[in-house]
């Protein structure tokens, strides 16, 4: 899998927009961008996902980059809930590659 | 839908013996995956199953056997346990993604956190 890059951690204020970025520049055409999050002693949870448009889904919404070489997660009002380790992994959609690659993520801190 | 559970929660073991980790999910998935999390390294693949009676190594297969004998149970065993299999597993699963493996989604567990002394 094509590698990401993202900041090691991000504050918010509660009820604020956040803007989680990631970079890929060796992204190939037919990777697809996913997010992750994981709550504090808990599982990986599922986010979005996406190829070359944006995406919005009843959690967050995805902003792809026209080049496809960096990406943002945007959570529109951030909760206490929403304090996380983010994670952002390219999918190849090709051959038997099964397995999600996690890097370190972004750490979430949500201040009330 | 209780979606993916593990039993158990936690587990403390000595070196050289042995469990099994139980992963069930409702959601009638063919792909289910075993996880292991240690600080700093992210979350790698134990063992995975494209569907009832098979199974494949994943990238960090060692010390470990797997079962998928139901559709919807896979079992992670540790036949004699090693301190450094101390670490937090996750049970993941995923339907078959209509739109190629980029499309695929997994579905996680709560996690098992183990120590072996």
């Amino acid at each position: 899998d094509a590698k990401t890059t993202q900041p090691n951690s991000m504050e918010s204020n509660e009820e604020e927009p956040v803007h989680l970025p990631c970079n890929h520049s060796t992204i190939s055409g037919t990777d697809y961008i996913h997010w992750y999050r994981q709550l504090p002693s808990q599982g990986p949870e599922y986010v979005i996902h996406g190829l070359t448009s944006n995406v919005n889904n009843r959690m967050a919404s995805l902003a792809i980059a026209e080049d496809r070489k960096s990406s943002t997660l945007i959570l529109h009002r951030a909760t206490l809930r929403d304090a996380a380790v983010y994670y952002c992994i390219l999918r190849w959609s090709g051959g038997s590659n099964y397995k999600l690659t996690f890097g370190k993520g972004t750490l979430l801190t949500v201040n009330p | 839908n209780a979606g993916v559970t593990q039993t158990p929660k936690f587990r403390v073991l000595k070196t050289g013996q042995s469990m099994t980790l139980l992963c069930a999910q409702d959601m009638n998935h063919e792909y289910m995956y075993w996880y292991r999390q240690d600080p700093g390294m992210g979350l790698r693949l134990i063992h995975y199953s494209v569907g009832e009676g098979t199974t494949a190594k994943g990238e960090v297969p060692d010390g470990y056997n797997v079962s998928r004998l139901k559709k919807q149970n896979f079992l992670l065993g540790l036949e004699s346990a090693a301190p450094s299999q101390t670490s937090v597993y996750f049970c993941a699963s995923s339907q078959t993604p209509s739109g190629g493996r980029g499309t695929d989604t997994q579905y996680f567990g709560p996690g098992t956190r183990l120590t072996v002394l």
